[in-house]
């Protein structure tokens, strides 16, 4: 069964930096389209990033220049280091795989940006 | 960047019957279109793909139509289980990908 984790979310103030981690199981994170999507609170979805397998990265222009997203094989696990952080970041984040649609999500971590 | 709309924002329909949610694109994606569904407190699931094609395991009652700017997502006998949000998503103009703003699906 192929599953993903999502742990590092938390609170931290504005300006801060936050890594979230994203664990797979039964697929293998450098083979695959693996995204970041994020949800803020009783909001919509909103992609974050994408790390092709080739390992090619793409951004949304609300965080390009602030996250980086990238993967460990050794670990199996997708990152989003995400930096100069404002409340408008603060949401539910999911890693998810996929590229023609997004067929496997993990269940989320939350952050918060607040002072 | 594509904008995604869906329509309406809210569905009433009563169990059993037929459901139609609306998405469309400010500009043509091919058939590049994903449908989700999203219950209180879960994470999104893959529906529909490449505008008609269903997903692992899901019934075949949700089905999916529509090319260029235009799409629909059809739900043919609602069961207690599908009152949802749902969300399209575009991939054929990104980056970005984009999705519409949801329909919530709720019991009449």
């Amino acid at each position: 069964e192929m599953q993903l984790v999502e742990s590092g979310g938390g609170w931290i103030q504005p300006g801060g930096s936050l890594r979230l981690s994203c664990a797979a199981s039964g697929l293998t994170v450098s083979t695959n389209y693996m995204n970041w999507v994020r949800q803020a609170p009783g909001k919509g979805l909103e992609w974050v990033s994408i790390i092709h397998r080739s390992g090619s990265t793409y951004y949304a222009d609300s965080v390009k220049g602030r996250f980086t997203i990238s993967r460990d094989s050794s670990q199996n696990t997708l990152y989003l280091q995400m930096n100069s952080l404002t409340a408008e970041d603060t949401a539910l984040y999911y890693c998810a795989r996929g590229y023609y649609g997004l067929n496997v999500w993990g269940q989320g971590t939350a952050v918060t940006v607040s002072s | 960047e594509v904008l995604m709309t869906q329509s309406p924002a809210t569905l009433s329909v009563s169990p059993g019957e037929r459901a139609t949610l609306s998405c469309r694109a400010s500009q043509s994606v091919s058939t590049n279109l994903a449908w989700y569904q999203q219950k209180p407190g879960q994470a999104p699931r893959l529906l529909i793909y490449d505008a008609f094609s269903r997903a692992a395991g899901i019934p075949d009652r949700f089905s999916g139509s529509g090319s260029g700017t235009e799409f629909t997502l059809t739900i043919s006998s609602l069961q207690s289980e599908d009152f949802a949000v749902y969300y399209c998503q575009q991939y054929g103009n990104w980056p970005p990908y984009t999705f519409g703003q949801g329909t919530k699906v709720e019991i009449k």
